[in-house]
């Protein structure tokens, strides 16, 4: 079962523009990261921020993360054709035991940029 | 390139018959992983391996098994397929850092027929 939703399931914008997508999980955590997935390929790591932090960057990245709320946002500045691909958030648990090393991923949103 | 391969690429087989898929970890990294994304059930972890031990176990069928050998290299074995373990497989490997990034290998793809 997958303990994100995403938010939008679908995106589409012009190059130029920002692309905001969420994500709402549901148990604790002991950080989110959000991974890319270009259609059919391997997940690329993009971004990792733990619970304790608020925010973060990484070049066009900037993330977010609300534990009172459970929720993540992901931001691409001036964003691309080449950044059309599929977004997911994935959580990993606080708890130990069984669930350690444990990711589990959101739906995913689909990103499109148009030239 | 992430670093992880996984081999085949491909795999087009039957019901009821018995696969292995391999994973080959980044250099020096002691964790493995396996998920599997369809598109009804998303991206679903299955298993954890670190140095050889099974770390965390998802939610793998009780047809499904893996192994992490004494050279770090995975198999996951799917046995008695049914059409519904259509899907990607992937393979990602992660550092000391047990809740760290994960790195991605570029998956195979199962078809059962």
């Amino acid at each position: 079962s997958q303990q994100g939703e995403e938010d939008p399931q679908a995106l589409s914008i012009q190059e130029g523009e920002n692309a905001t997508m969420n994500c709402s999980y549901k148990t604790s955590i002991n950080n989110l990261q959000w991974y890319r997935q270009n259609s059919g390929r391997g997940l690329v790591h993009l971004i990792l921020i733990r619970s304790n932090e608020r925010e973060k960057h990484s070049g066009r990245l900037r993330v977010t993360l609300d534990t009172s709320k459970k929720s993540s946002s992901l931001l691409i500045t001036a964003s691309r054709a080449a950044d059309t691909a599929s977004y997911f958030c994935a959580t990993a648990p606080n708890a130990g035991g069984t669930s350690y090393g444990k990711l589990t991923f959101g739906q995913g949103t689909i990103l499109t940029v148009h030239p | 390139d992430s670093g992880v391969t996984q081999t085949p690429k491909h795999l087009i087989t039957a019901t009821g018959q018995r696969v292995t898929l391999r994973c080959s970890p980044r250099s020096g990294d002691l964790s493995v992983y396996w998920y599997q994304q369809s598109l009804d059930q998303g991206l679903q972890f299955l298993i954890q391996y670190y140095n050889g031990e099974e770390r965390a176990k998802g939610n793998i069928l009780e047809r499904f098994s893996a192994q992490q050998f004494p050279d770090l290299h995975s198999e996951l074995n799917l046995s008695s397929l049914e059409l519904g373990d259509s899907a990607l497989y992937f393979c990602a490997s992660s550092g000391s850092g047990l809740r760290g990034e994960q790195y991605f290998g570029p998956g195979t793809r199962l078809t059962v027929t």
